[in-house]
């Protein structure tokens, strides 16, 4: 039983464009969510999050959209640029849990030159 | 910030022979730590967490077990390896509204 859905396990765009990853959640409890980049061989690296009281934050290139009545999330990267070839995961945790994370099983971006 | 400390980076075992896999922490007092497995081609499983010394909790029943003797480590044993036991562990401590990650440890059981 997935709680943490990211049904892409691959997405490929040019340098400069928009890239745009998905993340599916189940678990109506979940009310803060986490965006995480991870190179091979390497721990993820937190990237941006959003608390379930918002449906927008945006950091720099990186914008994070959360429509909680379908329980979604989008991670927007614009413009993409080759060095943000990474694994993308999405995490979810719930108020209570002691900050347990719940991870989709990621997507694999990679930015064309 | 956090820094978190792993060791050791890579191993290869037997199956059948004991792990030990340790996790240190910087830069913080009393975090929630956390072991996480990436199996091939699939996501992050949270396998332990641990609120304070002493205190464990396991999420999913397995060949495994964790300790944490002291604040700021956080250990991962077993007796006897299985070959599903291979795949690449991550500990984490929790921040203000993220987890920290260590640089992990690739674990191959032949």
């Amino acid at each position: 039983d997935q709680q943490v859905k990211q049904n892409s396990p691959s997405l490929s765009v040019q340098e400069g464009r928009i890239s745009i990853l998905n993340c599916d959640y189940t678990n109506s409890m979940f009310d803060y969510f986490l965006w995480y980049k991870k190179y091979p061989a390497e721990g993820p690296t937190f990237l941006i999050s959003i608390s379930s009281i918002k449906d927008k934050n945006e950091d720099g290139r990186f914008t994070v959209f959360l429509n909680k009545s379908a329980k979604h999330l989008s991670l927007h990267i614009v413009p993409s640029q080759p060095g943000d070839s990474a694994v993308y995961f999405c995490a979810a945790s719930a108020t209570g849990s002691n900050y347990k994370l719940t991870f989709g099983k990621g997507t694999l971006l990679t930015v064309n030159p | 910030s956090q820094t978190i400390h792993q060791w050791p980076a890579t191993l290869v075992q037997p199956v059948g022979s004991p792990l030990s896999l340790e996790c240190t922490v910087e830069g913080t007092s009393n975090p929630n730590l956390y072991w996480y497995r990436q199996a091939a081609g699939r996501g992050l499983q949270l396998l332990f967490y641990s609120v304070g010394i002493g205190q464990i909790s396991s999420e999913v029943p397995q060949n495994l077990s964790a300790s944490r003797p002291q604040d700021r480590q956080f250990i991962l044993s077993s007796k006897k390896l299985l070959l599903s036991d291979s795949g690449f562990y991550l500990c984490a401590s929790s921040g203000y509204n993220e987890q920290f990650f260590g640089p992990g440890t690739r674990l191959t059981v032949l």
